[in-house]
């Protein structure tokens, strides 16, 4: 199956709650990257993890990764109705040489005003 | 350029019709991507380029679709015969493609297409 699956697939909370996003992946990783949709158009890189790094924190995101377990989590802290969008993880790893950026199926995210 | 840049931004076509759809990457960005989203979908992957070379095809849905990558730039996504079901929004992505470089893609805003 996919490299990258995230769960919720969807999920709706109140303006100012926080919004926990999980990826899980199969294959080891060097890095796990979060990236942003808005209206189905190009994806917006928000912020990378290196395999090596457990935790990091970016404005009111906070990302961490689980190399044991295979997963990531997205935290957004009080939420904005601009929030409102898909959010993807992706994995990059060798392949072939290279390193392979794979996406997830996203987790579709509605902040209610 | 600053960005990735896809072309067209829309494309109606008729049933039966080929379609080509342009992605030029960000200078200097060996990998690209291209992706397929379906209204409201997720990213379903089509293939992968480093360099001119294509190391991933895994995704290509049909023989009727096809990529290519010239001089290590500019890539043409190719659909024959397109169906309605290939109706979607096209997604070009590019990245530096190495560790040392960086990952991190950088998408172009999309072709949608429209098979009537």
């Amino acid at each position: 199956s996919q490299q990258g699956e995230e769960d919720p697939q969807a999920l709706s909370i109140q303006e100012g709650e926080n919004a926990t996003m999980n990826c899980s992946y199969k294959t080891s990783i060097n890095n796990l990257q979060w990236y942003r949709q808005n209206s189905g158009r190009g994806l917006v890189h928000l912020i990378l993890i290196r395999s090596n790094e457990r935790e990091k924190h970016s404005g009111r995101l906070r990302v961490t990764l689980d190399t044991s377990k295979k997963s990531s989590s997205l935290l957004i802290t009080a939420s904005r109705a601009a929030d409102t969008a898909s959010y993807f993880c992706a994995t990059d790893r060798n392949s072939g040489g290279y390193q392979k950026v794979t996406f997830g199926i996203g987790t579709k995210l509605q902040v209610i005003p | 350029g600053a960005g990735v840049s896809q072309s067209p931004s829309n494309k109606v076509t008729e049933k039966g019709k080929d379609v080509e759809l342009r992605c030029d990457p960000i200078s200097g960005h060996t990998a690209l991507y291209w992706y397929r989203q379906s209204l409201g979908q997720g990213l379903e992957f089509l293939i992968y380029f480093q360099g001119n070379s294509a190391p991933d095809k895994s995704g290509l849905p049909s023989d009727r679709f096809s990529a290519e990558r010239t001089g290590g730039s500019v890539s043409t996504l190719t659909i024959q015969r397109t169906q309605q079901e290939d109706s979607a929004v096209y997604l070009c992505a590019s990245s530096p493609g190495s560790v040392i470089r960086g990952t991190e893609a950088f998408f172009g805003q999309g072709t949608r297409l429209t098979v009537v």
